[in-house]
């Protein structure tokens, strides 16, 4: 019955490794996006999706590729993983891109680099 | 471009005090504010929002008036308790699509 869901909670890996990381939503929802945390808790957007068009890229290393095989799916593939992307990574989603929309997060996934 | 500026913190509070987070905002157009809470290991929670000059928004205790004249979305609370203790964050949506946030408050009430 979670609304926006994320797997794994707690992922530790490698420098050099890949990961992904898994969101889904069953709220019906249009747009989903991916925020990263950093050890300061500012939230920075990575990116944003509209019914699986990507909508949003900021200026994120292309190391980083999102996925939508479905609007209700937005995974996140990291390449060649570095230190600096140890950080809690969100998941949300809204109704669609009215800025009136408010969005809903998953419980986020901490990735630590080793 | 769009920008949100929260006090800094931590807040530290007793029990039953009162809460003033304070919030400002630079944006073109007319945007919408939102605060959000983040409890411990949490993602964050949608606590309130306003969407036009002078709504205000209120939630669980907490209140924010949308002041077009001041640019500000200060958040309130007349008594706080300790389960109020989390990082508050605001936030604006406006054209961009994704949420431009605060830095974050970190709010600690003690009994």
């Amino acid at each position: 019955d979670t609304a926006v869901s994320q797997t794994p909670k707690y992922l530790v890996t490698q420098m050099g490794n890949d990961k992904s990381i898994k969101c889904e939503q069953n709220l019906g929802h249009d747009t989903m996006y991916w925020y990263k945390q950093d050890s300061k808790k500012f939230l920075k957007i990575m990116f944003s999706y509209n019914n699986k068009e990507l909508i949003i890229n900021e200026t994120v290393p292309n190391r980083f590729s999102p996925k939508s095989p479905d609007k209700a799916h937005l995974n996140l593939h990291i390449n060649s993983l570095e230190l600096g992307d140890s950080a809690v990574y969100f998941c949300a989603s809204s109704q669609d891109l009215t800025v009136n929309q408010p969005q809903h997060f998953g419980d986020g996934t901490r990735l630590s680099i080793l | 471009g769009d920008s949100v500026t929260q006090m800094e913190g931590p807040v530290t509070l007793s029990e039953e005090a009162f809460l003033t987070i304070n919030c400002t905002y630079t944006a073109t157009g007319y945007p919408s504010l939102f605060w959000y809470v983040q409890y411990p290991g949490e993602g964050l929670q949608l606590l309130l929002k306003a969407t036009k000059a002078d709504d205000k928004g209120s939630n669980k205790g907490f209140e924010a008036t949308y002041r077009k004249e001041t640019t500000s979305f200060h958040l309130e609370k007349g008594s706080v308790q300790v389960s109020d203790s989390a990082v508050y964050f605001c936030a604006l949506g406006n054209s961009g699509y994704a949420l431009n946030f605060g830095k974050g408050t970190s709010l600690l009430v003690t009994p």
